[in-house]
Order: structure tokens, then C-alpha cells, then sequence
């Protein structure tokens, strides 16, 4: 099994809201990742986690703000976001973060703001 | 900056035909390349990799050749179906670990 499932999987948001996305995984990886892809676009990298601790932030604006309560679960929460936010995010995992370890992508959170 | 791109944004293929998607990187550090096919609505969804000590790896019905010399990339796709169109990024791990993603190449397979 390789899957990462991630909710919800379409979210409407006005600037002035808070929201979270969810990503989950039972693969027993021990990294975690945030990447935002805008349309026709590669994805980018947001942020890692390598178990359970911020290892990397790709210079994301404080609106975003990640969070991994434990092994198998990577919140994202979103506060006073901006129209150019708008973007599908991918939540992705690996065994671990180190070169040669398959990342397992969600199906992503297409994400409106308005 | 380095970075993995492709050829050519988008591919034409006649269904039964073989298909070859192209890649080109620029940072010799790079070791571990790795293809993703993305259909609409979907996330990436992991198709073969390839370490730099080897040049070819195949799989079920596709292929991935590695030139380090030219720093070229290529995955081969066998008797195309219509289930293959979707959008095919390659990407790269170089010794910081992240991946960097080519712009994409979007395949349409003609009935």
C-alpha cells in the first residue's frame, strides 16, 4: 500500500479565514512533505519533515503554517491567505528524507481563495 | 540555477505506438532521477527510477535510459494506451535530497 490520502479535496477560503489541510499515511514513513502546484506547472516544494520535525522551509510565508502531530499525520493551516494562493497542494511521504527514497504523493487539496 | 527540464512541453502518440519523453538536467551532482505521470485531477504518481550508476532500467512497459555524459533523460513507454495521456514530469535528487522537477511534458494518445 502506498497511498497518502489527503482532505478535503476541494476547499473554498476567504482571505480573511483560517483553515487546515490534512495528509495522512501508514507507511511507516518517516518523511513528510508540503508542495504547491500551481496549473501546468511542477510542483514546488514547500516544506519537510523528517521524523516528526521541520527539517526544511522553502521560504514560505508565515500564512502557512505546518504542523506533524505524530508520525503518520502533517496538517497545514492557513490564515489570511492571498487570491495567488490559490493552488492544488500536494502532500507527499518517504522513508525517509535522504537521496534515493521514493516519494508517495496524495491526491491533493485544490484550493480557492476568494 | 541547476535544474532538471524537458524537451518538449507536449507529445502527440498514436495509440499502439511507442512513446519517448525526454529530459535534459544540468547538475552533474544529481544521482537518483525518478519519472512521475500525473493525470488530471490527480496527484504524481511514481512510474521508475534510476540511480546514476546504471543506464537503463525497465518496468512494465516502460523504460528509463540515463546518459550521464550528455545529461539526458528519457522514458520510453510501449504500445501507448489512452490511459497513459497525462502530464510527465521527471525529477532529480542531488545531494541536498530535494527533488527538483522538470516543467512537465503533457502526452496525448491519439485512438
Amino acid at each position: 500500500d502506498t497511498e497518502v490520502t489527503q482532505t478535503p479535496k476541494h476547499l473554498v477560503m476567504g482571505m480573511t479565514n483560517k483553515k487546515s489541510l490534512k495528509c495522512e499515511q501508514h507507511m511507516g514513513h518517516r518523511a513528510m512533505y508540503w508542495y504547491k502546484q500551481k496549473a501546468k506547472k511542477p510542483p514546488e516544494l514547500m516544506f519537510v519533515y523528517s521524523y516528526e520535525k521541520l527539517s526544511i522551509n522553502e521560504s514560505v510565508p508565515s500564512r502557512f503554517s505546518p504542523e506533524c502531530p505524530n508520525s503518520s499525520l502533517l496538517n497545514l493551516h492557513l490564515h489570511a491567505l492571498q487570491p495567488e494562493d490559490s493552488a492544488l497542494y500536494l502532500c507527499a511521504s518517504s522513508q525517509e528524507y535522504r537521496g534515493g527514497d521514493i516519494q508517495y504523493f496524495g491526491a491533493g487539496t485544490r484550493l480557492s481563495v476568494l | 540555477g541547476e535544474s532538471v527540464g524537458l524537451h518538449l512541453p507536449t507529445l502527440s502518440v498514436q495509440e499502439g505506438d511507442n512513446s519517448i519523453i525526454n529530459c535534459a538536467y544540468s547538475n552533474s551532482a544529481s544521482d537518483y532521477f525518478i519519472w512521475y505521470k500525473q493525470e488530471s485531477g490527480k496527484g504524481p504518481q511514481f512510474i521508475i527510477d534510476i540511480r546514476s550508476n546504471m543506464d537503463k532500467r525497465q518496468g512494465q512497459r516502460v523504460t528509463v535510459l540515463l546518459n550521464k555524459t550528455v545529461k539526458h533523460l528519457s522514458l520510453q513507454i510501449a504500445a501507448t494506451q489512452p490511459g497513459d495521456s497525462a502530464v510527465y514530469f521527471c525529477a532529480e535528487n542531488a545531494n541536498d535530497y530535494k527533488l527538483s522537477f522538470g516543467a512537465g511534458t503533457t502526452v496525448t494518445v491519439r485512438a
